[in-house]
């Protein structure tokens, strides 16, 4: 089965400085990673991807997520925040060739302070 | 192009009280969920569906019970309310897993 851990619950962090939010996927077979964002009493926005290919991808916003084999993990990164992305920040994972279910890990909430 | 549209935004019910949550999108996607949300626990799959006349329950189904009469509209139906059952219901839909998935922007029901 598969499971996704996401380290910090929350994140305090200052505009204008970079932030990482960590995720760790644990999976026997092939994997597809996402990261959504859900802003306050909103529900989640896909944020971004990872399929296949390069293993580095970006969002239209700024944000950036590596895939890591080796060490299965997708953190996110931005290397200067602003107060407009505080929000809660969830990865989740699916199963190559299965029917599509994400498993969802326990989200981290980002706090931007000005 | 709406999306996912859910339907009530709000809800307050009593104990052994039912209701039903209404979820309906125009993408043409085969494949929907319910989860529930709660704080610090992330989502949880209640139940979902590949395609109009196929469902399966997902982590949590106790308490629901869902239908799925065409492609576009995914009712979850809560029978005997319980406190337990107090939270915020996602719809979501999809193409597959490739896709990720569009959300509703949520129900946010109390059970009192």
């Amino acid at each position: 089965a598969q499971s996704v851990t996401q380290l910090d619950s929350q994140v305090p962090v200052f505009e204008e400085a970079p932030v990482e939010l960590r995720c760790n996927y644990s999976s026997s077979v092939s994997v597809y990673l996402f990261w959504y964002v859900q802003y306050p009493n909103q529900g989640l926005q896909l944020l971004l991807k990872y399929l296949s290919g390069s293993t580095l991808v970006e969002s239209i916003n700024g944000f950036e997520a590596e895939f890591n084999k080796s060490q299965t993990s997708f953190h996110l990164r931005k290397p200067s925040v602003h107060i407009s992305d505080t929000a809660e920040y969830f990865c989740a994972v699916s199963v190559r060739g299965s029917q599509g279910n994400l498993i969802f890990g326990k989200g981290t909430k980002l706090s931007v302070k000005p | 192009n709406a999306g996912v549209t859910q339907t009530p935004k709000f809800r307050i019910l009593k104990i052994g009280q039912s209701m039903t949550l209404q979820c309906t999108q125009d993408m043409n996607h085969n494949y929907m969920y319910w989860y529930r949300q709660d704080p610090g626990m992330g989502l949880k799959l209640i139940y979902y569906s590949v395609g109009a006349g196929i469902t399966d329950k997902g982590e949590v189904p106790n308490g629901y019970n869902v239908s799925r009469s065409t492609t576009e509209d995914f009712p979850l139906r809560l029978e005997l309310a319980a406190p337990s059952q107090t939270s915020v219901y996602f719809c979501a839909s999809s193409y597959g897993n490739r896709e990720g998935y569009t959300f509703g922007s949520g129900t946010r029901l109390t059970v009192v």
